[in-house]
């Protein structure tokens, strides 16, 4: 089975401070993985998705950017990070031909 | 553009009630649709999921859901809950074609009371 690990766990960043956030996937090769935000009573919000290394799609503009670098690596950035950026992000990962994704723990990102 | 719709945004039981999370989603071709869970400071895990075949899925820990495709629901139940089952869930839909793409309702917030 699939795991993921993201980190950090939890961030604290001022804004206008650049942000990068990891994620890793274990037990597959050629994941799609995304990245989601999620907001208290809002859901998830899919913010990137990606098919392969370099490949990104993004979902809605934003201050964000991703980067897959790697095939199980999947890094989400911003060079200056706004208040409204606050949230939890979420990875996850899939294989090409399942529907099921596995989700990491979370990083818990804070802008003051 | 596709929605999924979670009426219950709280909800709040007693334990051995029974349990009836309400999701419709908007869509008119063909979808695969999910129940993912969150249990207080865990990884949100897939519940149960439906593809095709029987509209009645079982999933984990007694839940089940059905699909009425007429009326785009794809609601989740539970005939007695536990204490356990305090989390939030989340139904999510893809339509196919989409890289796999999920669509996620707003969630709901279970809290049973022993």
């Amino acid at each position: 089975s699939q795991t993921i690990h993201q980190w950090p766990a939890t961030l604290v960043q001022p804004v206008g401070s650049p942000l990068s956030l990891e994620c890793t996937v274990e037990g597959t090769s050629n994941p799609n993985l995304y990245w989601y935000r999620q907001a208290a009573g809002r859901g998830l919000q899919l913010l990137f998705y990606s098919v392969g290394i370099g490949q990104i799609s993004s979902e809605v503009p934003q201050n964000l950017s991703a980067s897959r670098p790697q095939d199980r690596q999947f890094i989400l950035s911003s060079k200056k990070l706004l208040l409204s950026d606050s949230g939890f992000y979420l990875c996850a990962s899939t294989f090409r031909t399942s529907y099921e994704q596995y989700f990491g723990p979370g990083t818990r990102l804070t802008v003051t | 553009a596709q929605s999924v719709s979670q009426h219950n945004h709280h909800v709040i039981l007693s334990e051995a009630a029974s349990l009836e999370l309400g999701c419709n989603y908007s869509y008119g071709g063909t979808v695969n649709l999910f129940w993912y869970v969150q249990y207080p400071g865990q990884h949100l895990q897939l519940l149960l999921k439906y593809f095709s075949g029987d509209p009645l899925v079982k999933g984990i820990k007694g839940f089940e859901a059905e699909f009425i495709k007429s009326k785009f629901s794809f609601n989740l139940r539970k005939p007695s809950v536990q204490w356990s089952d305090t989390a939030e869930y989340f139904c999510a839909v893809n339509a196919n074609g989409g890289y796999n793409k999920l669509i996620f309702g707003a969630g709901t917030r279970l809290a049973v009371h022993p």
